[in-house]
């Protein structure tokens, strides 16, 4: 079955403290892995859509990763601003589904 | 223009109305989506029409009605609903591997 599963569930960072947020995945057959921005009231923003494994991608303090098995969202030097709900999510071969994690909820304190 | 748009942003409605959610997108994808989001949730997934029609229904109630008019408008028709119901509706749409979400109705049933 496919299954997505982000950690840590909240995160609090100083202004500054770098740090990343995990996504592990079981698929069938990984046709991309995703990672969205969300803030409180509004849809998902798009970040980044990863392909393959070894595939890293980068916007601004944000790098995405990913392995055969998971991807990390690397967070830079991160800004109060960066504060949101940060979720992933795969997109697998079996029909014309995306499938959500349950999100990582970041709070970076000035 | 990556634009999904949705109307109305929010709408309170009592447990006997009728109301409709509304979609739009004009950049030519054939796959459009209903996903519902309760608060520190990740989105479900609701209905999928792909080429206009309805090809993912994930056993919804049937107080939920969406419709397809054409490929660029998507609708979800309310009826009866319960306080339960209450979320923020998200429209999507995708053309291979990427899904563009609209900012959401936020919906409070009475």
């Amino acid at each position: 079955e496919d299954q997505v599963t982000q950690s840590p569930e909240a995160l609090r960072l100083q202004e500054g403290e770098s740090s990343s947020l995990n996504c592990s995945y079981t698929v069938s057959g990984l046709r991309g892995l995703f990672w969205y921005r969300q803030d409180p009231g509004k849809g998902p923003e798009f970040l980044f859509t990863l392909y393959s494994a070894g595939e890293e991608k980068e916007k601004e303090r944000l790098k995405a990763t990913l392995t055969k098995k998971e991807s990390f969202l690397h967070i830079t030097a991160p800004k109060p601003e960066d504060s949101a709900t940060y979720l992933c999510a795969v997109h697998s071969n079996t029909g014309n589904q995306f499938y959500f994690g349950t999100g990582t909820s970041l709070t970076v304190i000035p | 223009d990556t634009e999904v748009t949705q109307t109305p942003k929010h709408l309170v409605m009592g447990m006997t109305n009728k109301k409709s959610l509304k979609c739009e997108q004009h950049m030519g994808h054939r796959a459009m989506y209903w996903y519902k989001q309760k608060a520190k949730k990740p989105p479900e997934l609701m209905f999928v029409y792909s080429y206009e029609k309805l090809s993912i229904n994930e056993s919804v109630p049937s107080r939920f009605s969406p419709e397809c008019p054409n490929s660029s408008l998507l609708n979800l028709h309310l009826h009866a609903l319960q306080p339960e119901d209450s979320a923020l509706y998200l429209c999507a749409s995708s053309q291979g591997e990427k899904l563009f979400f609209g900012s959401g109705t936020q919906l409070s049933v009475l």
